[in-house]
């Protein structure tokens, strides 16, 4: 199984702020990945898919790049709304698998 | 708009089984793939299956903790997308989602989620 390994964990951000979450796949995976927002009681949303094309709705302020095992998320002017868990995820091979999230707090 | 609806949760005894049930909308619900997954409480998602469509035969992907336990099935004459659970664990406590997986029309990996459905393992 492919492995992914988000970091940070948490951190704390003001408004305002920018930030950046990465993750890093045990084997290459192309530009399979996604990444996701949840919060607290709704299903996961998609914000970026082929690593680094915004979902239709999804404000620019939120970005992806990467390609093979290095991908990073980066939310330009961090806003209210934003405060959640973040997510990625390789669908290159079977079985899809998560990373271990990233929860974005107020600081 | 794309929506999707899971039903059939709730409480089952350990060694138990329940189905659950997903309608699809506003897509062409044979086309894509269909998946589950799943987040047990205070955990991340996990990916736990898929089932590709009629021109893949229809043929499914599993992750080991579940494979030989849950089998998914589609109906694509009622939009609808099923996850048979045999053999529950407590560790299958989780709210369970829904989602399209690959289409060749588009990137529509896990782009649209239900809004879960319940399922406690418990005795």
């Amino acid at each position: 199984d492919i492995q992914m390994t988000q970091s940070p964990s948490s951190l704390s951000a003001s408004v305002g702020e920018r930030i950046t979450i990465t993750c890093r796949a045990s084997q290459g995976i192309r530009n399979d990945l996604g990444w996701f927002q949840q919060k607290p009681g709704e299903a996961p949303k998609r914000l970026i898919y082929a690593a680094s094309n915004l979902q239709s709705g999804v404000p620019s302020r939120f970005s992806g790049s990467g390609s093979g095992t290095e991908f990073t998320l980066t939310i330009s002017s961090l806003q209210p709304e934003d405060f959640a868990t973040y997510y990625c995820l390789q669908h290159n091979s079977y079985p899809l698998t998560f990373g271990g999230g990233t929860k974005v707090g107020i600081k | 708009e794309v929506q999707l609806v899971e039903s059939g949760g709730g409480l089952v005894q350990p060694g138990g089984s329940l189905r659950l049930s997903c309608v699809g909308s506003g897509f062409i619900f044979s086309d894509p793939y269909m998946d589950w997954v799943r987040q047990a409480p205070g955990k991340g998602p996990e990916w736990i299956g898929r089932i590709r469509n009629k021109v893949n035969s229809y043929t499914t992907e599993y992750v080991a903790s579940v494979k030989g336990r849950f089998t998914i099935l589609r109906d694509d004459s009622q939009n609808s997308l099923h996850l048979q659970m045999n053999s529950l664990k407590t560790e299958d406590t989780a709210v369970y989602y829904c989602s399209r997986g690959y289409s060749t029309v588009g990137s529509t990996t896990l782009d649209y989620w239900g809004q879960g459905t319940v399922v406690t393992v418990s005795s």
